[in-house]
This record gives C-alpha cells, structure tokens and sequence, in this order.
C-alpha cells in the first residue's frame, strides 16, 4: 500500500492565481482530511469528507473548495491565492470516525508571493 | 472539547529515557488520549493512544494518571530519529473526527 500520498510536492504561486492539490488513499478509507500548517504551529482543520460525495468544512475553510467524487481522491482546490495561504497543506485518512489512527501525507509546502 | 496543556520543548539525551507530559483535567470519563509525532519536514504520525490503564507498543508506552487527568508519554531509549514534536490529542468527534493539533513538545535528543 502507498498510504496518503500527496502532488506536488512544493509550488510556488503568484497572487491571484488558482491550483488543485492532489491526495490520494489506497487504504479504501472513508474519512479524509485537509488540514494547514503555519510555522511553528499546529495543524488547523480545512475540510473533511465522510465519504464519497460529502464534505464538509473544518476551522479554516475561507479560500479553499474540495470534492470527494470517489473513495480514494480528496483534491483540495484553491481559488485566488493569497500570501496568507503560504503554509503546509496535510491530506490525511482513517476508516472510521472513531478509529484510533489517522494516516497522513508527505505534504505540500506552498508558497505564495 | 477537552483540552490538553504540554511543556514547549524538552531535551534529551541518546539511549536515555524520555517522559513526556500532559496534562488533560476536562477529559471525559470515556475518552481515550492519542499521541502523535511530528519528525522534521514529516506529517504527523500516530504513536499510541490509552483509555485508563498504561500501554505499550513498539514505539512507546503511555502511563495514565488514576485520575485520568494527565498522562505521561515514555521512549523507553531516546534515539536520534526520535527528535521530534510530539502531540498529546483529546478526542473530537465532531468534524469528522478530526485532531486538535497544539503546539506540543518539541523534543530535541542529543548524542
């Protein structure tokens, strides 16, 4: 299995402009994450989907859009970029709500000037 | 939500034994603690999680307070690629389930 797996793997942006992060699972998880990471911070929650089809948003979610057309893929789109999204983005899964272990990501470190 | 309060950061030194603590005074009565670490340029990563009596694992073991207000994260022999911040997480069901993240412990181990 693969894991989470996440592209790319850094990019810089200019102001303005629009990308798509891409997160994959292998695991057949229903639950995923997007969550950010400012420097020397913890992780703040974006969005999150139970399942195929339905998302929801998490702390921080002005900014950003997702989708959740199958199991695997969870892309998080962001429209218009500012340089207050310069941040790590973490795509993470579990099978379950409850479920004790979260599986994260690699990662993409996204610059925006 | 519960909340959990950790040191800012501890040393250590190499094949020595780390305790790492949190403390968790709103925690509920059925609700199980996690751990998570953070190595250098990583994503988190689970480490251990326990509900009132201590446990082991590969990676570590977790020492729960009777009270269950706070709990103690032990490596039993720090190495290098131990170096890392480590999270103690309350259990969140809203939201997907999602993790607090604070700003944890960041553990630096010296040779």
């Amino acid at each position: 299995n693969a894991g989470v797996t996440q592209t790319p793997k850094f990019r810089i942006l200019k102001i303005g402009q629009s990308m798509t992060l891409q997160c994959a699972q292998d695991m057949n998880h229903n639950y995923m994450y997007w969550y950010r990471q400012d420097p020397g911070m913890g992780l703040k929650l974006i969005y999150y989907s139970v399942g195929a089809g339905i998302t929801d948003k998490g702390e921080v979610p002005n900014g950003y859009n997702v989708s959740r057309s199958t199991t695997e893929d969870f892309p998080l789109r962001l429209e218009l970029a500012a340089p207050s999204q310069t941040s790590v983005y973490f795509c993470a899964s579990r099978p379950t709500r409850k479920a004790y272990e979260q599986y994260f990501g690699p990662g993409t470190r996204l610059t925006v000037t | 939500d519960a909340k959990t309060t950790q040191p800012n950061s501890m040393e250590s030194n190499e094949e020595e034994p780390v305790h790492l603590p949190c403390n968790h005074s709103t925690i509920s009565g059925t609700d199980y603690i996690h751990w998570y670490r953070q190595l250098p340029s990583q994503g988190p990563e689970y480490v251990i999680h326990g509900l009132t009596s201590n446990v082991n694992n590969r990676m570590a073991s977790l020492a729960i307070a009777e009270d269950r207000k706070s709990s103690t994260l032990i490596l039993h022999r720090a190495t290098l690629r131990d170096a890392a911040v480590y999270y103690c997480i309350p259990p969140i069901y809203n939201q997907g389930g999602k993790l607090i993240f604070g700003q944890g412990t960041e553990l630096s181990v010296k040779p």
